[in-house]
């Protein structure tokens, strides 16, 4: 079964250090998606992205919180400078995109800022 | 402001009984709906999506969906051990993202 790949699975890092994650999503998915989980809480959406073009970042801290997807295809959410609030796990996630079409979740990265 | 709202729990329930489990939402515009299970310390997982009003099943979860009281609800019938977990409820609008409420935490006791 198709899965969407993460890495790292954990990362613990220094307060203002850069850090980054990495994502490859369902072969064929146009649709990617960065959301951010807060232990106790539900996921909240980052950034999506349309194939390269990002489609929504509104909630994406962009002084610190970088996303890209050069070719469409895999993506890099990047933090710099890493705050002690960062500390969540990261999902990244993908759809074939359209109304209704089921997001799928990667394993998920855990940051813990030190 | 859209949002998703769930008893964060956590919902007890005996192994065997009908656990249900609530969600409301504020965006009428949502048209589709979906049901993730999270185990402690791992990502998401697809139960059950629902589009239409009235019931979906699939095996032992049933969806119910009410547009007009904007309210989704997942029954797990037979519920065991195994289901102990966070549920997350999520809305989908015509930007085809998911608004997620916090989760409702459900035990099952042997």
């Amino acid at each position: 079964e198709a899965e969407v790949a993460q890495s790292p699975r954990y990362k613990i890092t220094e307060k203002s250090q850069a850090v980054a994650f990495w994502c490859d999503p369902i072969s064929g998915h146009a649709t990617l998606y960065w959301y951010r989980q807060i232990l106790g809480q539900g996921p909240e959406l980052l950034v999506q992205f349309q194939d390269e073009s990002v489609v929504d970042d509104s909630q994406l801290p962009k002084d610190r919180f970088s996303a890209e997807r050069l070719k469409g295809v895999d993506s890099t959410l990047k933090i710099q400078p890493a705050e002690l609030g960062d500390s969540a796990m990261y999902l990244c996630a993908s759809s074939l995109g359209g109304p209704g079409n089921t997001i799928y979740f990667g394993e998920g990265s855990w940051l813990t800022v030190v | 402001q859209k949002e998703v709202e769930q008893n964060s729990g956590p919902l007890s329930v005996p192994e065997g009984a009908i656990a249900s489990l609530n969600c409301t939402y504020s965006d009428r515009g949502s048209q589709s709906f979906f049901w993730y299970r999270q185990y402690s310390g791992k990502s998401p997982e697809l139960i059950m999506f629902i589009y239409s009003n009235g019931d979906k099943e699939d095996g032992r979860f049933t969806a119910q969906l009410n547009k007009a009281s904007q309210y989704v609800s997942l029954l797990i019938r037979d519920s065991q051990p195994s289901d102990s977990a966070t549920y997350l409820c999520a809305a989908g609008a015509g930007s085809y993202q998911l608004t997620f409420g916090k989760g409702t935490k459900l035990s099952v006791i042997p």
